[in-house]
């Protein structure tokens, strides 16, 4: 079974200041990795996705991930953040072949003072 | 146009009551699903449809009962409300050909009193 662990639960910064956000998943085969974000009161949308190549993946809104594959790992990076990337963070993980069934984690607030 | 709507937003009643929730996609997709998110924001799945047929089915209680009337609707039926159903349902869809993105609706915020 596939399972997703997001690490950081409630993540407070200050504008400008730099986010990661870890995700480690655990699955045998080959997966698609996801980051998806909701903002207060709003559905959850996608912030970006990785299906193949390139392990590093750039995203909306100056989003970023890195898909580092020895350590199952999907971390979410931004490099200054702003008052409005203040949301919950899921990370997701879909085993590639068979049924497109989506785990996510446990979702991560972000907190942004300004 | 709302992609993926559901009724209603808000859905507030009574123990042991029934009551449905409805999902419908204008994308194109041939895959649905339900979640349901807690009152700490963990989102699970609970059923999906691809073209009408339950593929995935999580361990959920039997009052919970989906159905899909065409690969546009996907609708949820609860049974015996219970206060532990309390939580905001969340419709998805995806397809293959879309990459496999979810798009979610609105979502329905359930109270049970």
């Amino acid at each position: 079974a596939q399972s997703v662990s997001q690490h950081n639960h409630h993540v407070i910064l200050s504008e400008a200041a730099s986010l990661e956000l870890g995700c480690n998943y655990s699955y045998g085969g080959t997966v698609n990795l996801f980051w998806y974000v909701q903002y207060p009161g709003q559905h959850l949308q996608l912030l970006l996705k990785y299906f193949s190549g390139d392990p590093l993946v750039k995203g909306i809104k100056g989003f970023e991930a890195e898909f580092i594959k020895s350590k199952f790992s999907f971390n979410l990076r931004k490099p200054s953040v702003q008052w409005s990337d203040t949301a919950e963070y899921f990370c997701a993980v879909m085993n590639s072949g068979g049924y497109q069934k989506v785990t996510f984690g446990t979702g991560t607030k972000l907190q942004v003072i300004p | 146009d709302t992609a993926v709507s559901q009724t209603p937003k808000y859905l507030v009643t009574q123990m042991g009551n029934d009551k449905s929730i409805k999902c419908e996609q204008n994308l194109g997709h041939d895959t649905m699903y339900w979640y349901k998110q807690d009152s700490k924001k963990f989102l699970k799945i609970m059923f999906s449809y691809n073209n009408k047929e339950l593929i995935i089915n999580e361990t959920v209680p039997n009052r919970f009962s989906p159905k899909s009337p065409d690969k546009a609707h996907l609708n949820l039926h609860i049974n015996s409300l219970e206060l532990g159903d309390s939580a905001v349902y969340f419709c998805a869809s995806s397809s293959r050909q879309g990459g496999d993105i979810q798009y979610f609706g609105a979502g329905t915020r359930l109270s049970v009193l």
